[in-house]
């Protein structure tokens, strides 16, 4: 069974402050891993996906990068803004092509 | 394109009345995907399509819960009878092609569903 953490469950910053959070996943069966944000009452919305050990994605101020050999990705936002208070979605799939999703990292941005 | 489009929005029924949920996808994309969203759980994927056809509906929890796609631009989830545990978000996203799943999924604006 594919099991997808995310660390921590919420986070609170402070406008300007730069954050990270963890999606940890079994390293076996691994195909492909993807970023979703997630506002509070609009659909998740795709930031990226991944597939190679070492990929890192970038996107404005969010980056992210992929470990598939010891099992995580890492979510990082530059000098967060209020607009960036959402919760970050990651999801992965394994040899069932499903993705399979983490609980979330609800960050809330203060101006 | 006007995205994945669901209906109702928001839905409130009394425990044991059918409810059915709706769901028109992207044009062009192969692959709809239904997935419920909870607090204890998270999102969960509940069943989807590939051309009209179900290839995996192990994640639907019971009988109760059925799902079908007459055709590429329209899908239903129905809850016969509904039970207030069934109270979560429901979404319906779709995919151009799910090649070892690395397709963007776009989801829909969700269906929240609340069963008194």
């Amino acid at each position: 069974i594919l099991n997808v953490e995310q660390s921590p469950q919420s986070l609170h910053v402070q406008e300007g402050d730069s954050t990270n959070f963890t999606c940890s996943f079994p390293s076996s069966n691994f195909y492909a891993l993807h970023w979703y944000r997630w506002e509070t009452a609009k659909s998740p919305e795709a930031l990226f996906v991944m597939t190679l050990n070492g990929d890192e994605k970038k996107k404005g101020r969010i980056s992210a990068t992929l470990n598939t050999k010891e099992g995580y990705s890492y979510l990082y936002i530059k000098g967060s803004q209020p607009e960036d208070s959402a919760t970050y979605l990651c999801a992965v799939s394994g040899a069932t092509n499903k993705l399979i999703f983490g609980t979330g990292t609800l960050l809330a941005v203060q101006p | 394109d006007a995205g994945v489009i669901q209906s109702p929005r928001h839905e409130v029924t009394e425990m044991g009345q059918e409810v059915t949920l709706r769901c028109k996808p992207i044009s062009g994309h192969d692959y709809l995907f239904w997935y419920r969203q909870t607090m204890m759980r998270g999102l969960e994927l509940l069943i989807y399509f590939n051309n009209n056809v179900p290839i995996d509906d192990s994640g639907m929890p019971e009988d109760r819960f059925s799902a079908k796609m007459p055709n590429a631009s329209f899908s239903t989830l129905k809850i016969q009878p509904s039970e207030p545990r069934d109270s979560a978000v429901y979404f319906c996203a779709s995919s151009l092609g799910f090649s070892g799943s690395t397709d963007t999924q776009y989801f829909g604006p969700g269906t929240r569903l609340t069963v008194l």
